[in-house]
């Protein structure tokens, strides 16, 4: 089974903190994702990763950055938090056009649910 | 630009059949994708159409009409465990790189009562 794991389930930062949300996955997929879900909105992507230290901006990555070093990480990182940043993050991974689900479904971690006060 | 439309929420009894419907605008429309999320739980995956027509899985079915840039997600035989909030999601593919990229719409809150 296809596990991705976030580092923490729920965090308290004070504005002005950087912010570090980490996120694993075991199936040597190609690709990440960082979204942030927030009620009525869905999930937005932030930023997309299809390759180790390749990276594309997504619909919201203002106030966001990301890291992905090895195949297997992706942080998001929130280089000086606000409080409108409050919200549940979300990391995803699949695989690339090769693989065999073609990339077709995003499997998701359980979610960080940040607060900023 | 992209944008999809889904209803906000459905209510329906236990046994009966509910379709979502996902209208989507998109320049590079290459796929059509459903997750189901419960609450407090991670979007899974159900389905991903690719081309005209219905897919069937159990007692769900995916449906896509590229034509009229629209879909729908059928539930038959709604049993309680199918509360839920639905997703759709579509590949705009504009870049091979972008292969893996999908836009989500707002959910679709399914309530199901006794």
């Amino acid at each position: 089974d296809v596990k991705v794991t976030q580092s923490s389930r729920y965090l308290v930062k004070r504005t002005g903190e950087k912010v570090f949300l980490e996120c694993v996955q075991d199936m040597d997929h190609e690709n990440m994702f960082w979204y942030r879900q927030d009620p009525g909105l869905g999930l937005r992507l932030i930023y997309f990763s299809y390759d180790v230290k390749m990276k594309e901006k997504g619909d919201i990555p203002e106030g966001y950055s990301v890291s992905r070093e090895k195949k297997e990480r992706f942080s998001l990182i929130l280089e000086s938090a606000s409080t409108n940043q409050t919200s549940m993050y979300l990391c995803a991974s699949s695989d690339g056009p090769g693989g065999s689900g073609r990339g077709n479904e995003q499997f998701f971690g359980p979610g960080t649910r940040l607060t900023v006060l | 630009g992209q944008s999809l439309e889904q209803p906000s929420e459905v209510t329906a009894v236990e046994g009966a059949i509910v379709q979502i419907n996902c209208t989507y605008q998109t320049s590079g429309f290459y796929g059509l994708s459903w997750y189901q999320q419960h609450d407090g739980g991670a979007p899974t995956f159900l389905s991903y159409n690719a081309l005209d027509g219905l897919e069937e899985t159990g007692r769900f079915s995916s449906f896509l009409s590229r034509s009229d840039s629209y879909g729908y997600l059928l539930l038959q035989e709604l049993q309680m465990k199918d509360s839920a909030s639905y997703f759709c999601a579509v590949r705009d593919l504009r870049r091979t790189d972008s292969w893996g990229k999908f836009q989500f719409g707002a959910g679709t809150q399914v309530v199901v009562t006794p």
